[in-house]
């Protein structure tokens, strides 16, 4: 399994961009890059996934450079309701369980 | 839909008994899984189970066991606990596309043991 590298925490404003960066210098041809959020007290809930160059959906935006050893997760205009910790995962395409590890993640805490 | 619920939210128990967490999708999902999550600390997957019938080991399996009952259920049971299994554990589902990399997750079962 591709480990995964990222800040332990990240403090932001309101209304500003967050750029979390992920390094995963081991990963895998067949390797996909997801994004995960948690809150306290709750489950972790998918925010995006991409392979290659970049990905966009009405939450965030991940960039994925031409040797993916890296990847960005990109939220647009924070508010206070995205603190939270963010997760990066690498893994493979197939249906088996054990290729999500979830590190450490980064916790954001916004402020207003 | 509900998702994915699980049962129960909170339970103590005393060092060597025994329980089983409940969970249950309604998504149509083939592959569930448990992790434990350590205070502070990211989620470790415990066993999961790709398909009905069928269920493997994860990172952290020991002490514990799972049944996968149906599509829709996959329980997980701690059969003498230790104060070492005092964690909070979160079933999860992903669907039938194979893309497991979207995981659906439960609220969680907080378990203290003492």
């Amino acid at each position: 399994l591709a480990k995964t590298t990222q800040p332990i925490s990240m403090d932001s404003y309101e209304g500003q961009e967050v750029n979390i960066t992920c390094s995963h210098n081991n990963i895998a041809t067949n390797d996909y890059i997801t994004w995960y959020q948690q809150f306290p007290s709750q489950g972790p809930r998918f925010i995006i996934q991409g392979y290659k160059t970049k990905v966009t959906n009405e939450v965030a935006s991940l960039f994925i450079p031409a040797d993916r050893k890296s990847s960005t997760l990109s939220l647009p205009r924070v508010s206070l309701s995205d603190t939270a910790v963010y997760y990066c995962l690498v893994g493979g395409p197939n249906n088996a369980g054990n290729m999500l590890t979830f590190g450490g993640g980064t916790r954001l805490m916004v402020k207003p | 839909n509900a998702g994915v619920t699980q049962t129960p939210k909170f339970q103590v128990l005393k060092t060597g008994q025994s329980m089983t967490l409940q969970c249950a999708q309604d998504m149509n999902h083939n592959s569930m899984y448990w992790y434990r999550q350590d205070p502070g600390m990211g989620l470790r997957l415990i066993y999961y189970s790709a398909s009905e019938g069928t269920t493997d080991k994860g990172e952290v399996p020991n002490g514990y066991n799972v049944s996968r009952l149906n599509k829709r259920e996959f329980s997980l049971r701690l059969e003498s606990a230790a104060p070492s299994q005092t964690s909070v554990y979160f079933c999860a589902s992903s669907g039938v596309a194979g893309n497991s990399y979207e995981q659906y997750f439960g609220p969680g079962t907080r378990l203290t043991v003492t």
